[in-house]
């Protein structure tokens, strides 16, 4: 079956540190690949996606993503956390048109 | 310009009743996505329209829940004989043909 995991559920990070939120799939054929972010109270916003191309994407407010094909992974990262990077944070892939979601990360950052 | 629009933002029902839960698109965007938010479940997908055609209604918990779209734009999901266990945060998204879908800020749903 057809799957999206996402390795941490929660994370507390202290500000200035880096992060890495983990991300595997298992799909075969061509993957669309996209990290979300919540903000407490605020709907879901696209962060970054991956269509194809350089497998390094980067998205707003300083994250980016690795696409590395042979491990089926999509890892998201920042080389350093602000408070306001506070929310939950979900993959997601698609082969068609709907998104399967990992269950997300929650993260915390303390001043 | 103007994002996706749920409707109502919040909704508490009694067991058994019947809900309408709305969703406005992004004007112009032709394929609209319901999804599911639950603490136990995650986000699901429900359904998926291509202007007024669901091409994939597999996502759908139960035969209590159906959905419509007319007009190519506004998207209504009705939810029958509500149980407790359909509580949970409804989300409606929109794409063009880009595969980018934006979402919109959901109706939590109550069932009491």
């Amino acid at each position: 079956a057809q799957s999206v995991s996402q390795h941490n559920h929660h994370v507390i990070l202290s500000e200035a540190a880096s992060l890495e939120l983990g991300c595997n799939y298992s799909y075969g054929g061509t993957v669309n690949l996209f990290w979300y972010v919540q903000y407490p109270g605020q709907h879901l916003q696209l962060l970054l996606k991956y269509f194809s191309g350089d497998p390094l994407v980067k998205g707003i407010k300083g994250f980016e993503a690795e696409f590395i094909k042979s491990k089926f992974s999509f890892n998201l990262r920042k080389p350093s956390v602000q408070w306001s990077d506070t929310a939950e944070y979900f993959c997601a892939v698609n082969s068609g048109y709907a998104l399967n979601f990992g269950k997300g990360t929650s993260l915390l950052v303390t001043p | 310009g103007a994002g996706v629009s749920q409707s109502p933002s919040n909704k508490v029902t009694e067991k058994g009743k019947d809900v309408e839960l709305r969703c406005d698109p992004i004007s112009g965007h032709t394929a609209l996505y319901w999804y599911r938010q639950s603490l136990g479940q995650g986000l699901e997908f429900l359904i998926y329209f291509q202007g007024n055609s669901a091409p994939d209604k597999s996502g759908l918990p139960s035969d209590r829940f159906s959905a419509e779209r007319t007009g190519g734009s506004v998207s209504t999901l009705t939810i029958q004989r509500t149980q407790q266990e359909d509580s949970a945060v409804y989300l409606c998204a929109s794409s063009s043909l880009s595969y980018e879908q934006y979402f919109g800020p959901g109706t939590r749903l109550t069932v009491t």
